[in-house]
């Protein structure tokens, strides 16, 4: 099975700051990663596929980058409404995995 | 439009068996690509993911849940049934079900639903 370690587990950041996210897969995964938000009491959003494209309609401050065993996602200035738990996931193997979260809160 | 709906029960007992039912419309499980899983998540913790049906019926476990897991399709009503067994108070979650295409990350997820365990 494929873990996914994601850190930090949580981050206090301000409005304007630039923040990553990091992932890394216990063994080669190529580009099968995503990227989610996840609101309170909301189903989780799809903001990065293939590890570095950006899903339509997500704003272009969210980036993706990496390939292989270590990705990462980057905001690039916060907005308000950024402050929210982050996950990825890896669909290379016979079973996905998700990473254990990333709580992103305000400073 | 693709949207997608779980239901089922919201409480069940310990040792009981969980049915769950995601019905789906925008997309048709005949098509080449297409894929539905369910992932859950326990209040206040993270994402898990646990089983996916493809179009050619393909079907996929989480490792630590194999045992008790099956998932089906029925393409005529557009619907996928998730059943677990031997329920526990730790499979309290909210259960999701999601469009996956290709083999790919999930794209289009339900609302959820909240299955408790207890006596």
């Amino acid at each position: 099975d494929i873990q996914m370690t994601q850190s930090p587990s949580s981050l206090s950041a301000s409005v304007g700051d630039r923040v990553t996210i990091t992932c890394r897969a216990s063994q080669g995964i190529r580009n099968d990663l995503g990227w989610y938000q996840q609101k309170p009491g909301k189903a989780p959003k799809r903001l990065i596929y293939a590890a570095s494209s950006l899903q339509s309609g997500v704003p272009s401050r969210f980036s993706g980058s990496g390939s292989g065993t270590e990705f990462t996602l980057t905001i690039s200035s916060l907005q308000p409404e950024d402050f929210a738990t982050y996950y990825c996931l890896q669909h290379n193997s016979y079973s996905y995995t998700f990473g254990q979260g990333t709580k992103l809160e305000i400073k | 439009q693709i949207t997608l709906k779980e239901s089922g029960p919201t409480l069940v007992k310990p040792t009981q068996t969980l049915t769950l039912t995601c019905t789906f419309s925008g997309f048709s499980l005949s098509t080449s690509g297409v894929g539905v899983g369910w992932i859950r998540q326990p209040p206040g913790k993270a994402l898990e993911w646990l089983a996916l049906i493809y179009w050619n019926d393909d079907k996929r476990y989480s490792p630590s849940l194999k045992s008790r897991l099956t998932i089906t399709k029925d393409t005529s009503k557009n619907q996928v049934v998730l059943t677990m067994t031997n329920m526990d108070p730790v499979d309290t979650a909210t259960y999701y079900c999601a469009h996956s295409y290709y083999y790919g990350s999930f794209i289009y997820w339900g609302q959820g639903t909240l299955v408790t365990v207890s006596s």
